[in-house]
């Protein structure tokens, strides 16, 4: 099993359409939980850290279920501009090495 | 502040060429990686720094070599390119903290061996 997994997309959604991004990890020591968003050609960026509690920002909403091991992104009322690549990344080591999953391309559409 | 920087942008070699790629920030961050992003791969980290004058293997190292001689740079060096080694090469650093502290990521240089 793959040390952290998504969904493998891509996702074509219209418009304010709401979508959901799953990913699991393995390793129950895991520590730390990020959404990156990466564009096209450009570098990742931190889109949201995931918090026990759950956490929203805007239109974003991220939760952490450790009894099953995963995380999940949600975005609502999605826009053409969410179009990109949604990176879940886990942090299980104090030296701060990130496993990246492999990323799910959305793709919004008129 | 130009946070991660890198340079070259975009390099063509040809097989058994060397270089170097260049890796600096400006945030002061203790903790830098170099990672290589493939097709269907995903990111893979090939090494990393947890401070100055220290390195340490990734998941990825075979072909590369690194440094860090100072705080604000961290380098990858190719000695000899494969055409394996073309792809798409991400800096990132962190701060000295909790494991909560995520990563900041250059523009990327983009690599092709012929």
């Amino acid at each position: 099993r793959k040390e952290v997994e998504q969904d493998p997309g891509p996702f074509n959604v219209p418009e304010g359409a709401t979508v959901a991004f799953n990913c699991t990890y393995s390793n129950s020591a895991s520590q730390s939980f990020f959404w990156y968003r990466q564009d096209c050609r450009k570098e990742p960026k931190l889109l949201m850290s995931v918090y026990s509690s759950g956490n929203e920002d805007g239109r974003f909403t991220a939760q952490l279920n450790r009894a099953s091991q995963y995380i999940s992104l949600l975005i609502r009322d999605s826009k053409l501009s969410d179009s990109a690549t949604y990176l879940c990344a886990v942090n299980q080591r104090s030296q701060g090495n990130l496993i990246f999953g492999k990323g799910t391309k959305l793709s919004v559409k008129p | 502040n130009a946070g991660v920087t890198q340079t070259p942008k975009f390099r063509v070699l040809k097989t058994g060429q060397s270089m170097t790629l260049l890796c600096a920030q400006d945030m002061n961050h203790e903790y830098m990686y170099w990672y290589r992003q493939d097709p269907g791969m995903g990111l893979r980290l090939i090494h990393y720094s947890v401070g100055e004058g220290t390195t340490a293997k990734g998941e990825v190292p075979d072909g590369y070599n690194v440094s860090r001689l100072k705080k604000q740079n961290f380098l990858l060096g190719l000695e000899s390119a494969a055409p394996s080694q073309t792809s798409v090469y991400f800096c990132a650093s962190r701060p000295l903290g909790g494991i909560g502290e995520t990563q900041y990521f250059g523009p990327g240089t983009r690599l092709l061996v012929l």
